[in-house]
Protein backbone atom coordinates (compact mmCIF):
# COMPACT_ATOMS: atom_id res chain seq x y z
CA UNK A 1 0.00 0.00 0.00
CA UNK A 2 1.53 3.41 -0.70
CA UNK A 3 1.72 5.69 2.63
CA UNK A 4 1.22 9.36 2.63
CA UNK A 5 2.87 11.91 5.27
CA UNK A 6 1.83 15.65 5.73
CA UNK A 7 4.18 18.36 7.17
CA UNK A 8 3.39 19.94 9.52
CA UNK A 9 0.72 17.95 10.81
CA UNK A 10 -0.67 21.57 12.64
CA UNK A 11 0.00 24.85 11.52
CA UNK A 12 -0.73 27.97 13.69
CA UNK A 13 -1.08 31.25 10.97
CA UNK A 14 -2.85 34.52 10.41
CA UNK A 15 -5.46 35.92 8.44
CA UNK A 16 -3.37 36.97 5.13
CA UNK A 17 -0.87 34.44 5.76
CA UNK A 18 0.99 32.49 2.93
CA UNK A 19 0.55 28.81 3.88
CA UNK A 20 2.08 25.50 2.22
CA UNK A 21 1.31 21.83 3.32
CA UNK A 22 3.72 19.06 1.93
CA UNK A 23 2.70 15.53 1.16
CA UNK A 24 5.04 12.61 0.59
CA UNK A 25 4.27 9.38 -1.08
CA UNK A 26 6.26 6.14 -0.04
CA UNK A 27 6.47 5.34 -3.82
CA UNK A 28 6.33 7.21 -7.25
CA UNK A 29 1.87 8.30 -7.68
CA UNK A 30 2.41 10.59 -11.32
CA UNK A 31 0.28 13.06 -10.43
CA UNK A 32 -2.98 11.25 -8.83
CA UNK A 33 -3.42 13.32 -5.90
CA UNK A 34 -6.14 15.30 -4.54
CA UNK A 35 -6.41 17.60 -1.57
CA UNK A 36 -9.48 18.35 1.03
CA UNK A 37 -10.31 20.45 3.42
CA UNK A 38 -13.01 19.36 6.10
CA UNK A 39 -14.08 21.65 8.82
CA UNK A 40 -15.65 20.06 12.17
CA UNK A 41 -18.51 18.48 12.11
CA UNK A 42 -19.18 18.50 8.05
CA UNK A 43 -18.12 15.98 5.11
CA UNK A 44 -14.22 16.70 3.13
CA UNK A 45 -14.75 18.88 0.14
CA UNK A 46 -12.37 18.31 -2.85
CA UNK A 47 -10.21 21.53 -3.45
CA UNK A 48 -7.36 20.27 -6.17
CA UNK A 49 -7.48 17.05 -8.23
CA UNK A 50 -4.27 15.69 -10.57
CA UNK A 51 -1.81 17.66 -8.16
CA UNK A 52 -2.60 21.07 -9.36
CA UNK A 53 -5.94 21.42 -10.70
CA UNK A 54 -8.15 23.35 -8.94
CA UNK A 55 -11.46 22.23 -8.53
CA UNK A 56 -14.45 24.56 -9.77
CA UNK A 57 -16.02 26.89 -7.69
CA UNK A 58 -12.69 26.60 -5.42
CA UNK A 59 -11.04 30.34 -4.73
CA UNK A 60 -7.91 30.38 -6.78
CA UNK A 61 -5.65 31.39 -3.38
CA UNK A 62 -5.71 27.55 -3.40
CA UNK A 63 -2.94 25.82 -5.79
CA UNK A 64 -1.21 22.68 -5.78
CA UNK A 65 1.71 21.68 -7.38
CA UNK A 66 4.20 18.46 -7.77
CA UNK A 67 4.40 15.06 -9.43
CA UNK A 68 5.69 11.79 -8.11
CA UNK A 69 6.31 11.49 -4.55
CA UNK A 70 6.37 15.15 -3.37
CA UNK A 71 3.69 17.73 -3.34
CA UNK A 72 2.61 21.10 -1.87
CA UNK A 73 -0.92 22.76 -1.25
CA UNK A 74 -0.71 26.66 -0.94
CA UNK A 75 -3.20 29.28 0.57
CA UNK A 76 -1.74 32.66 -1.18
CA UNK A 77 -3.22 34.55 1.70
CA UNK A 78 -4.86 32.52 4.72
CA UNK A 79 -8.70 33.63 5.15
CA UNK A 80 -10.88 33.28 8.02
CA UNK A 81 -13.06 30.64 6.66
CA UNK A 82 -9.80 28.30 5.50
CA UNK A 83 -9.04 27.77 9.14
CA UNK A 84 -9.56 23.41 8.80
CA UNK A 85 -8.16 20.49 8.57
CA UNK A 86 -6.51 19.68 4.92
CA UNK A 87 -5.71 16.16 3.69
CA UNK A 88 -4.42 14.48 0.88
CA UNK A 89 -5.02 11.48 -1.12
CA UNK A 90 -3.51 9.37 -3.27
CA UNK A 91 -5.63 7.99 -6.25
CA UNK A 92 -2.50 6.14 -8.22
CA UNK A 93 -3.87 2.73 -6.28
CA UNK A 94 -5.82 0.96 -4.15
CA UNK A 95 -6.35 1.43 -1.45
CA UNK A 96 -6.83 5.06 -1.67
CA UNK A 97 -5.15 5.84 1.18
CA UNK A 98 -5.58 9.51 2.70
CA UNK A 99 -2.66 11.48 4.60
CA UNK A 100 -2.65 12.42 8.23
CA UNK A 101 -4.04 15.59 7.51
CA UNK A 102 -2.83 19.49 8.35
CA UNK A 103 -4.81 21.16 11.06
CA UNK A 104 -4.72 25.11 10.16
CA UNK A 105 -5.61 27.10 13.11
CA UNK A 106 -6.10 30.53 14.37
CA UNK A 107 -2.50 32.59 15.22
CA UNK B 1 -29.04 19.59 -7.01
CA UNK B 2 -25.86 16.57 -6.67
CA UNK B 3 -26.49 14.89 -3.90
CA UNK B 4 -25.81 12.03 -1.36
CA UNK B 5 -27.45 11.14 1.53
CA UNK B 6 -26.74 8.11 3.41
CA UNK B 7 -28.86 6.60 6.44
CA UNK B 8 -28.58 3.30 8.37
CA UNK B 9 -26.11 4.27 11.20
CA UNK B 10 -26.60 3.34 15.28
CA UNK B 11 -25.42 1.85 17.82
CA UNK B 12 -24.60 -1.96 17.70
CA UNK B 13 -23.25 -4.10 19.69
CA UNK B 14 -19.78 -5.81 19.11
CA UNK B 15 -20.15 -8.42 16.64
CA UNK B 16 -23.79 -7.18 15.38
CA UNK B 17 -24.82 -6.20 12.01
CA UNK B 18 -25.56 -3.10 10.07
CA UNK B 19 -26.06 -2.36 6.83
CA UNK B 20 -25.67 1.69 5.68
CA UNK B 21 -27.57 2.70 2.31
CA UNK B 22 -26.35 5.96 0.60
CA UNK B 23 -29.32 7.49 -1.65
CA UNK B 24 -27.70 9.34 -4.56
CA UNK B 25 -29.86 12.42 -6.78
CA UNK B 26 -29.12 15.11 -9.36
CA UNK B 27 -26.45 12.87 -11.37
CA UNK B 28 -26.47 9.54 -13.60
CA UNK B 29 -25.54 7.64 -10.62
CA UNK B 30 -24.94 4.55 -12.82
CA UNK B 31 -22.38 6.10 -14.56
CA UNK B 32 -19.99 6.75 -11.75
CA UNK B 33 -18.31 4.51 -9.39
CA UNK B 34 -18.57 4.72 -5.67
CA UNK B 35 -16.94 4.64 -2.58
CA UNK B 36 -17.45 4.41 1.52
CA UNK B 37 -15.03 6.70 3.42
CA UNK B 38 -14.72 6.62 7.12
CA UNK B 39 -13.44 8.99 10.35
CA UNK B 40 -13.35 7.90 13.76
CA UNK B 41 -13.61 10.19 16.42
CA UNK B 42 -11.41 12.82 15.99
CA UNK B 43 -8.97 10.70 13.54
CA UNK B 44 -8.15 11.70 10.28
CA UNK B 45 -9.86 9.59 6.50
CA UNK B 46 -9.58 6.21 5.66
CA UNK B 47 -10.86 4.50 3.01
CA UNK B 48 -13.60 2.05 3.56
CA UNK B 49 -14.64 0.32 0.12
CA UNK B 50 -14.96 1.00 -3.79
CA UNK B 51 -17.16 -0.41 -6.32
CA UNK B 52 -17.29 0.41 -10.18
CA UNK B 53 -20.02 2.18 -12.02
CA UNK B 54 -21.89 -1.76 -13.11
CA UNK B 55 -21.08 -3.40 -9.49
CA UNK B 56 -18.28 -5.75 -11.23
CA UNK B 57 -15.26 -4.38 -9.66
CA UNK B 58 -15.08 -4.29 -5.42
CA UNK B 59 -12.06 -3.64 -3.28
CA UNK B 60 -11.80 -3.12 0.37
CA UNK B 61 -9.33 -2.06 3.21
CA UNK B 62 -7.58 -4.67 4.65
CA UNK B 63 -9.14 -3.29 7.85
CA UNK B 64 -12.77 -4.45 6.62
CA UNK B 65 -12.13 -7.30 3.92
CA UNK B 66 -14.41 -10.28 5.10
CA UNK B 67 -16.48 -8.21 7.11
CA UNK B 68 -17.81 -5.73 5.34
CA UNK B 69 -19.84 -5.79 1.78
CA UNK B 70 -20.24 -3.22 -0.91
CA UNK B 71 -22.62 -3.26 -3.48
CA UNK B 72 -25.18 -0.68 -5.59
CA UNK B 73 -28.34 -0.80 -7.06
CA UNK B 74 -28.42 1.13 -10.55
CA UNK B 75 -32.15 1.24 -10.92
CA UNK B 76 -32.46 2.67 -7.09
CA UNK B 77 -29.56 5.07 -7.48
CA UNK B 78 -27.95 3.47 -4.20
CA UNK B 79 -25.15 2.09 -2.33
CA UNK B 80 -24.78 0.22 0.46
CA UNK B 81 -22.36 -1.08 2.73
CA UNK B 82 -23.33 -4.46 5.00
CA UNK B 83 -21.08 -4.35 7.88
CA UNK B 84 -20.59 -7.90 10.06
CA UNK B 85 -18.94 -8.98 12.94
CA UNK B 86 -18.26 -4.97 14.24
CA UNK B 87 -15.79 -3.90 16.15
CA UNK B 88 -15.37 -1.15 18.64
CA UNK B 89 -12.62 0.26 16.07
CA UNK B 90 -15.33 0.46 13.29
CA UNK B 91 -16.71 3.15 15.37
CA UNK B 92 -16.80 6.38 12.74
CA UNK B 93 -18.49 8.57 10.78
CA UNK B 94 -19.13 6.44 7.58
CA UNK B 95 -19.00 9.36 4.18
CA UNK B 96 -20.21 7.90 0.75
CA UNK B 97 -18.40 9.61 -2.03
CA UNK B 98 -18.61 9.87 -5.84
CA UNK B 99 -15.71 8.96 -7.89
CA UNK B 100 -14.35 10.80 -10.87
CA UNK B 101 -12.71 8.51 -12.97
CA UNK B 102 -11.58 9.48 -16.53
CA UNK B 103 -8.37 10.78 -17.22
CA UNK B 104 -8.03 11.13 -13.22
CA UNK B 105 -9.47 10.33 -10.17
CA UNK B 106 -11.01 12.22 -6.88
CA UNK B 107 -13.90 12.35 -5.29
CA UNK B 108 -16.11 15.55 -5.94
CA UNK B 109 -19.21 14.62 -4.05
CA UNK B 110 -19.58 13.61 -0.69
CA UNK B 111 -22.56 13.40 1.70
CA UNK B 112 -23.13 14.71 5.14
CA UNK B 113 -21.99 10.75 6.93
CA UNK B 114 -23.74 8.23 8.93
CA UNK B 115 -22.81 7.41 12.56
CA UNK B 116 -21.69 4.20 13.56
CA UNK B 117 -21.11 3.41 17.21
CA UNK B 118 -19.86 -0.26 18.18
CA UNK B 119 -20.33 -0.63 21.83
CA UNK B 120 -22.02 -3.25 24.30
Amino acid sequence: DIQLTQSPSFLSASVGDRVTITCRASQGISSYLAWYQQKPGKAPKLLIYAASTLQSGVPSRFSGSGSGTEFTLTISSLQPEDFATYYCQQLNSYPFTFGPGTKVDIK
Amino acid sequence: EVQLVESGGGLVQPGGSLRLSCAASGFTFSSYEMNWVRQAPGKGLEWVSYISSSGSTIYYADSVKGRFTISRDNAKNSLYLQMNSLRAEDTAVYYCAREYALYYYYMDVWGKGTTVTVSS
